[in-house]
């Protein structure tokens, strides 16, 4: 059974600062791995979507890669904001396009002015 | 519409009733999603839907538990004889068949029971 794992739960950091935040799988067959952000409250925003053959992925100040054999994930967020705020959660897809997402814990990340 | 819809944004309901929440996905996405979140925990699993079929419903936690997509789009999850335990957030999920397998989610239904 896929487990993921989210390291740390809870991260404090002041602005400006670069900070990176982890995700473990389990089970390395997967077919992709998406990140997303969830405000309080809210649903879940799409950040990030990695392929099982990509190594790593863009958007921004963001940016995630993935390290499949060693069942790892990274979302790097260069120069934090306070808007960059909220919790973010990592999920991965079984080796096939449209099987059910299974999700980390997440990370709740706090941006300090 | 742009994104994926859910009705209603809040809910709530007595121990015991029967309730009925809604999830309109973005247009042209075949699969479709249900998650619960309950608070501190990531999204879990409930039915997954490829068409008007359900193609894995392993994540409905008991028979009071079922949900519908009679003509591919629009899906209901239903619930009965509510339980406190029941309270969470409900997600719905759309994504396209194939290809590039994005998921989007949509606000999430707050489920109360009392």
């Amino acid at each position: 059974k896929q487990e993921v794992t989210q390291i740390p739960a809870a991260l404090s950091v002041p602005e400006g600062e670069n900070l990176v935040l982890n995700c473990s799988f389990t089970d390395s067959a997967i077919y992709n791995l998406q990140w997303f952000r969830q405000d309080p409250g809210k649903g879940l925003t799409s950040l990030l979507l990695i392929q099982s053959s990509q190594r790593e992925q863009t958007s921004g100040r963001l940016n995630a890669s993935l390290d499949k054999s060693s069942g790892r994930s990274t979302l790097y967020i260069a120069a934090s904001q306070p808007g960059d705020s909220a919790t973010y959660l990592c999920a991965v897809r079984r080796n096939s396009g449209n099987t059910p997402l299974v999700f980390g814990k997440g990370t709740r990340l706090s941006v300090i002015a | 519409g742009a994104g994926v819809s859910q009705t209603p944004s809040n809910k709530v309901t007595e121990k015991g009733k029967y309730v009925e929440l809604r999830c309109d996905p973005i247009s042209g996405h075949t699969a479709l999603y249900w998650y619960r979140q309950s608070l501190g925990q990531g999204p879990e699993f409930l039915i997954y839907f490829q068409g008007t079929g359900a193609a894995d419903d392993s994540g409905l936690p008991n028979d009071r538990f079922f949900a519908v997509r009679p003509e591919g789009s629009v899906s209901t999850l239903k619930i009965q004889r509510t339980e406190r335990g029941d309270s969470a957030v409900y997600l719905c999920a759309s994504s396209l068949t194939g290809g590039y397998t994005e998921a989007f989610f949509g606000q999430g239904t707050r489920l109360t029971v009392v």
